[in-house]
């Protein structure tokens, strides 16, 4: 099966900039993360969604970002206006989470790594 | 509040020796998923075992077995006959029940792991 796809694969913008993430889970994952992972930490997850519905934002920082998910299946992160802290790698993930299977892996993407100057 | 940690920032192992990376973790829910993930250099995230809580056995998967101690909030990864390839960032991630209202993986910060020749 195709991987979780994303685009770009790297971006370099000046602060107050913005910039958009594109995000292609695998075929039939209902569940879609987006995950900001700064450099020598683990990810931290921004936002859940569950098919187009989100399911949990509360660490994502609402005045700069964005992120929606059409008819269930891609996705896009935006920020505007861009920080020099938001230097990361943004990893998109999707997972299989039948009712009956509470405990799918997730399925990463290659991940965006953003440089805001 | 739920919370993974990984005590070890870096380690080392001889190529063709076994080594261990600790994981505890910290959790009410009788119920949780405990996942390893493997990072290398090129920045995918790559599933490689995973522990349901209330599994009587210890996960096993090829060179990966996942030494789970439940009464201590451990899920160590044990990686045998390590080879060149698995110098890499390895987190361990927890994931809550379903029924909490969401399937929220959290993460250690990770473990760099360097196998020498």
């Amino acid at each position: 099966e195709a991987g979780v796809a994303q685009s770009p694969r790297y971006k370099i913008i000046e602060k107050r900039q913005s910039v958009a993430f594109w995000c292609n889970p695998i075929s039939g994952h209902a569940t879609l993360y987006w995950y900001q992972q700064i450099l020598g930490q683990g990810p931290k997850l921004l936002i859940q969604f569950q098919n187009n519905g989100v399911v949990d934002d509360s660490q994502l920082p609402k005045d700069r970002f964005s992120a929606e998910r059409l008819k269930g299946v891609d996705s896009t992160l935006k920020i505007q206006p861009a920080k020099l802290e938001d230097s990361a790698v943004y990893l998109c993930a999707s997972s299989l989470d039948q009712f009956l299977r509470g405990f799918s892996p997730l399925h990463f993407g290659n991940g965006t790594r953003l440089t805001v100057t | 509040a739920q919370k993974i940690t990984q005590t070890q920032p870096g380690m080392f192992v001889q190529e063709k020796e076994a080594v261990t990376l600790d994981c505890t973790y910290d959790t009410s829910d009788p119920s949780y998923g405990l996942f390893w993930y493997k990072q290398p250099s090129s920045g995918e995230m790559i599933f490689l075992i995973y522990q349901g809580s209330y599994d009587q056995q210890n996960a096993t998967e090829g060179r990966y077995s996942l030494n789970f101690q439940k009464a201590r909030k451990s899920a160590n990864l044990v990686i045998s006959a390590s080879q060149l390839g698995d110098s890499a960032m390895y987190f361990c991630a927890m994931r809550p029940p379903r029924n909490t209202g969401g399937f929220k993986t959290i993460f250690g910060a990770g473990t760099r792991l360097f196998v020498k020749a």
